[in-house]
């Protein structure tokens, strides 16, 4: 599977727009982009995952970039709930994951 | 909340010791997978299994053994535990379809500690 590279860390303001950035310039035709979170002292859960074309769900957004090179989770609201360690994951249609050390998203009053 | 379970959630054993994880799931989901977190490090695959008693190695499968004989269980084996298998145990399940994606569910993971 293709790498991702994405910031160690980010900090954000409570109730603001956060913007995660990921970079896969390697990425392949049929790898989709996925986006896990994990919370402190939690396992990992799923956010949002693409292919192509931006998403929505009502967690967060997804933006990829028209060359599929790199990808934007967007978090429109930011609360304290949101801190956590933000996985960009890359799979070739299968079902296995491989993370990295993503990135820690911070959020203060 | 998907219905997966671990069992023990926390453990403290000698090294050289046999240890078993369980992992059960209440979803009938077809895939189900172990991973480590260390800290400094994303999580790692273990082991994953497509079905009952089919599995398969992932990343960093030395030192340890699973067994699926039943949809629901899946339980990871240390053999003779070491200090390096000191770690936090996720276990996750997946439903599949040939060439469809379905996100994956963790557990609440497994704190293993090897004197």
């Amino acid at each position: 599977d293709a790498k991702t590279t994405q910031p160690n860390s980010m900090e954000s303001n409570e109730e603001e727009p956060v913007h995660l950035p990921c970079n896969h310039s390697t990425i392949s035709g049929t790898d989709y982009i996925h986006w896990y979170r994990q919370l402190p002292s939690q396992g990992p859960e799923y956010v949002i995952h693409g292919l192509t074309s931006n998403v929505n769900n009502r967690m967060a957004s997804l933006a990829i970039a028209e060359d599929r090179k790199s990808s934007t989770l967007i978090l429109h609201r930011a609360t304290l709930r949101d801190a956590a360690v933000y996985y960009c994951i890359l799979t070739g249609g299968g079902n296995k994951l491989t993370f990295g050390t993503g990135t820690q998203l911070k959020v203060e009053l | 909340d998907a219905g997966i379970t671990q069992s023990p959630r926390h453990k403290v054993t000698e090294t050289g010791t046999p240890v078993t994880l369980r992992c059960h799931q209440t979803e009938n989901h077809r895939y189900m997978y172990w991973y480590r977190q260390d800290p400094g490090h994303g999580l790692r695959l273990i082991h994953y299994s497509y079905g009952v008693k089919d599995t398969d190695k992932g990343e960093v499968s030395d030192g340890y053994s699973v067994s699926r004989s039943k949809t629901e269980d899946f339980l990871l084996t240390l053999e003779s535990a070491t200090s390096s298998q000191t770690s936090v145990y996720f276990c996750a399940i997946s439903y599949a379809l040939a060439g469809a994606f379905y996100e994956q569910y963790f557990g609440p993971g497994t704190r293993l500690t090897v004197t």
